[in-house]
C-alpha cells in the first residue's frame, strides 16, 4: 500500500533552518523519484525540487541557495531543510512520488 | 525556468456542462526522449492535490473517463465532459519536461 507521510515542526522562528520528513511506503526510493512541493495558504502550488531515483537532486531556481534534498534510502526516507525562513515560507508542504501526494505538513514562520 | 500560463483562472458550470481549460508553455515541452510530460492535478477543497492526467492524455487509474487530455508541443488542454459536484476545486497543470519543473497558477472551477 501507497502511503506518503511528511512530518516536521509545525512552527519555526524567522532565520532558522526548517528540516522536513518525507517517509514512503509502497515505493522505493531507488526507483522512483520524490518531489517537494508548497502551497502558501490560499495560494497556489511551488515546485521546490526533486531527489531522483538515482540519487540526483534539482531545485526551483528561486530556492536553490537556501535548499537541499537529502534521503535515507535504507529508511525509505526523503528530507528537505531550508534555511533563513521568512514569514513568506509559511505554507502546506507537500512530498509526491508516482502521482500520490502526501497529506502535507502546515508549516508557519513566526516569531 | 519554463513558465505555464492556465487560462481562464476561474471557471463557473453548472453540472453537466463540458468545459476545457487550457494550460500553454513557454517553451515546447517534447523531452529528447520523445515524451511530453504535462500532468494535470486536481486540488479539492481541504485536500492534497490529486493526479489526473499524465503526459498529456493519459488518464491515471481510478479517475473517471470524464476527464481528457489534449495537446502537443506548447498547448495543452484539459476537459471535463460533464461536470459533476465532485469536480470542484482547483485544476494545476505541471510539466516534468525541463528541470525545475513548474506549475501552471490554477484554475478555479465553481458552480454557478
Amino acid at each position: 500500500q501507497v502511503q506518503l507521510t511528511e512530518s516536521g515542526p509545525g512552527l519555526v522562528h524567522p532565520s532558522e533552518t526548517l528540516s522536513l520528513t518525507c517517509t514512503v511506503s509502497g515505493f522505493s526510493l531507488t526507483g522512483y523519484s520524490v518531489y517537494w512541493v508548497r502551497q502558501p495558504s490560499g495560494k497556489g502550488l511551488e515546485w521546490m525540487g526533486r531527489m531522483r531515483y538515482n540519487g540526483d537532486t534539482s531545485y526551483n531556481s528561486a530556492l536553490k541557495s537556501r535548499l537541499s534534498i537529502s534521503r535515507d534510502t535504507s529508511k525509505n526516507q526523503v528530507f528537505l531543510k531550508m534555511n533563513s525562513l521568512q514569514t513568506d515560507d509559511t505554507g502546506t508542504y507537500y512530498c509526491t512520488i508516482g502521482g500520490y501526494w502526501g497529506q502535507g505538513v502546515m508549516v508557519t514562520v513566526s516569531s | 525556468d519554463v513558465v505555464l500560463t492556465q487560462t481562464p483562472p476561474t471557471l463557473s458550470a453548472t453540472i453537466g456542462q463540458s468545459v476545457s481549460i487550457s494550460c500553454r508553455s513557454s517553451q515546447s515541452l517534447l523531452h529528447s526522449n520523445g515524451n511530453t510530460y504535462l500532468h494535470w492535478l486536481l486540488q479539492r477543497p481541504g485536500q492534497s492535490p490529486q493526479l489526473l492526467i499524465y503526459s498529456v492524455s493519459r488518464l491515471e487509474s481510478g479517475v473517471p473517463n470524464r476527464f481528457s487530455g489534449s495537446g502537443s508541443g506548447t498547448d495543452f488542454t484539459l476537459k471535463i465532459s460533464g461536470v459533476e459536484a465532485e469536480d470542484l476545486g482547483v485544476y494545476y497543470c505541471v510539466q516534468g519536461t525541463h528541470a525545475p519543473y513548474t506549475f501552471g497558477a490554477g484554475t478555479k472551477l465553481e458552480l454557478k
